[in-house]
This record gives structure tokens, C-alpha cells and sequence, in this order.
């Protein structure tokens, strides 16, 4: 079984530039998540999808932060413009409803420069 | 945004040594689980942990769900060179529109000397 897949896995940008990251949940998963992760933290939760709503995108700074899943598969998240202190690692998780929602599977995450 | 309380932060110890850490919480979690870290990876599932009081193992690793609902700890027996990563306990809340998102502790980063 493939599990989530991320890209790109490093970015490196300069400041006030736009930047977009793409996950691809496991297969029959119905529940997204994305993730912040800075060095040396826990990850801390931006939002959750099930299926295609985003049900809690109360974590996201709606200002800079956007996030799509259409057709409640594959999943982007942008910045726009993004800043120095978004620099950090950015992990996309899927799981299963039904009673298994805590088993949740990560992906590699992709690691944002911002200079 | 809220983490919980991971402790220690960080482990040096002797290959074979057992392994021990644990997390708390102010707030109640439904589930409890904790993650593997390895370096430029997502975390890995090692145990998940659904009712209080529960213990559960996976292979070297045991975990113990608390009666409050507010901690959780994991052993790791005859600690072995792959066992080196960032440990996290995470706690999830159930709402209205199904599972939350997790809670993740700080991480405990274990070392090991050969």
C-alpha cells in the first residue's frame, strides 16, 4: 500500500514570493490533514478535510494561508506572500474514518525555506 | 498553539538499556499515540492507544494509556542503534465533525551510545 505522498520535498524561496505544496492522501482515506512542524516542535494541526469540506481550518492564517481539495483526493496548500517565519516543514496526514481516525499516516513532509 | 507536556526532553543511553517516557496533558484525550521521527522523514505510528487504562505493545515498545485520560507513557525494552529518533506523544480529541486534529508533544530525542 503507497502511503501519502508529498512535493516538492525542499523549497527554497525568496520572501514575499508564492509557494504551493501538493499531497496525495492513501488510497481510500477520506480525512486530511495538514501540518506545521518548526525545528524542535511537535507538528501543530493548520486544517482538516473530510472528504472535500474543510471542517477545521481554525489554526490556518487565513491571510497568506489557502488550502483546496477538490474532488476531496489530492490536496494543495499555498502561501502567498510567504515570510521568513514560515520557514519550517510542512506534513500532510490522512486517516481512515469509522472509529480509526486517530491512526493517522504521514508523509514526508516538504521542508520550506523562506530567505 | 497548545502542546503537551513530553518528558525528558532528551535520553543518552547504553545500548540494551530499557527506554522510558511520558507525556501529560490539562485537557482529556480519547486516544493517545505516539510517533517515530526519523531525520527529513513524517512520524511513524507505533502504538495508538483507545481506552483508558489500556496497555498495549508493539514488539519492544509498550504503552500505557491513563486512567485520567490526561497522560500516557511508552517503554522501550533493550534499546537497540535503530531505536535513535524523535519520540512524540500525540492526543486526539473527538468533535462534532469527527476526529480533531492531533495534539503533539515537544519530542523525546533518544540517543544512543554503542
Amino acid at each position: 500500500e503507497a502511503g501519502v505522498v508529498q512535493s516538492p520535498r525542499y523549497k527554497i524561496i525568496e520572501k514575499k514570493q508564492p509557494v504551493a505544496f501538493w499531497c496525495n492522501p492513501i488510497s481510500g482515506h477520506n480525512t486530511l490533514y495538514w501540518y506545521l512542524q518548526n525545528l524542535g516542535q511537535g507538528p501543530e494541526l493548520l486544517i482538516r478535510y473530510e472528504n472535500e469540506e474543510a471542517v477545521d481550518d481554525s489554526q490556518l492564517p487565513k491571510d497568506r494561508f489557502s488550502a483546496e481539495r477538490l474532488k476531496g483526493v489530492d490536496s494543495t496548500l499555498k502561501i502567498q506572500p510567504a515570510e521568513l517565519g514560515d520557514s519550517a516543514v510542512y506534513l500532510c496526514a490522512s486517516s481512515l474514518g469509522s472509529g480509526r481516525w486517530g491512526e493517522q499516516f504521514f508523509g514526508p513532509g516538504t521542508r520550506l525555506t523562506v530567505l | 498553539g497548545q502542546q503537551l507536556n513530553q518528558s525528558p526532553q532528551s535520553m543518552f543511553i547504553q545500548e540494551g538499556e530499557d527506554v522510558s517516557m511520558n507525556c501529560t496533558s490539562s485537557s482529556i484525550f480519547n486516544t493517545w499515540l505516539w510517533y517515530k521521527q526519523d531525520p527529513g522523514e513524517g512520524p511513524v505510528l507505533l502504538i495508538a492507544l483507545y481506552k483508558a487504562g489500556e496497555l498495549t505493545s508493539n514488539g519492544r515498545l509498550t504503552a500505557q494509556f491513563g486512567i485520567t485520560r490526561k497522560d500516557s507513557f511508552l517503554n522501550i525494552s533493550a534499546s537497540i542503534p535503530s531505536d535513535v529518533g524523535i519520540y512524540f506523544c500525540a492526543g486526539l480529541g473527538y468533535s462534532g465533525g469527527g476526529a480533531d486534529g492531533l495534539t503533539f508533544g515537544k519530542g523525546t530525542h533518544l540517543i544512543i551510545q554503542p
